[in-house]
């Protein structure tokens, strides 16, 4: 089955620490994206990536770095310089042309930063 | 910059009732796509509908369809016959062009709830 899966689903860490949040399709996508879920603020985008070895900042990439060294795997570092990390991080994918441009989202990972 | 409003923290309805979650947005582009996103539970993204800005013609998918006012700006989804898995988190979304990788813009979503 294609998709999107996000690991793990519950990550624990405590403040100070670095953090990777693993992110794979299969979908033979060229972009993914990574957003940022809090309650009451809808999705804040992260970082976005259109092909491998690129990447663009979106609306709140502070403290955040990513890696596109392969087309089906976009790892988001949360760093410890991210003020406020504790969240729910979601992952999509996109073709780049096409008609629809939907994003299929993967499960999520919440992370709890203590 | 984009914006979109969702100015229903929270919605009900009745089971098989008919509910309709509104969303406005703020654009100067002509070219661009809106669409539904559903949350259940479980918070996977789940796509609903989507709608092309240049065609006039609502949206329709099953009991789902769109109200869609381009001049005033205005996106809202109509659930028909609603049912207890409907019951979700939805998000309007808006995407400014057809070509690359735009961002989506979400709002802050509207939580309903299915009465039995």
């Amino acid at each position: 089955d294609g998709g999107i899966t996000q690991s793990p689903k519950y990550l624990f860490r405590k403040e100070g620490q670095n953090v990777t949040l693993s992110c794979e399709q299969n979908l033979n996508h060229d972009a993914m994206y990574w957003y940022r879920q809090d309650p009451g603020q809808g999705l804040r985008l992260i970082y976005y990536s259109q092909i491998v070895n690129d990447f663009q900042k979106g609306d709140i990439a502070e403290g955040y770095s990513v890696s596109r060294e392969k087309k089906e795997s976009f790892p988001l570092t949360v760093t410890s310089a991210q003020k406020n990390p504790t969240a729910f991080y979601l992952c999509a994918s996109s073709i780049v042309a096409g008609s629809s441009y939907e994003q299929y989202f993967g499960p999520g990972t919440r992370l709890t930063v203590t | 910059a984009q914006t979109v409003t969702q100015s229903q923290p929270e919605m009900s309805v009745q089971e098989a009732e008919t509910v309709t979650l509104s969303c406005t947005y703020d654009t100067s582009e002509s070219d661009y796509y809106l669409f539904w996103y559903k949350q259940p539970p479980s918070r996977q993204m789940i796509l609903v509908i989507r709608q092309e800005a240049y065609k006039q013609q609502n949206a329709t998918e099953n009991r789902f369809s769109v109200n869609f006012q381009k001049a005033a700006k205005s996106f809202s989804l109509k659930i028909s016959d609603s049912q207890l898995g409907d019951a979700a988190m939805y998000f309007c979304a808006y995407r400014r062009s057809n070509f690359g990788n735009e961002k989506l813009t979400f709002g802050t979503g509207t939580r309903l709830t299915i009465i039995p």
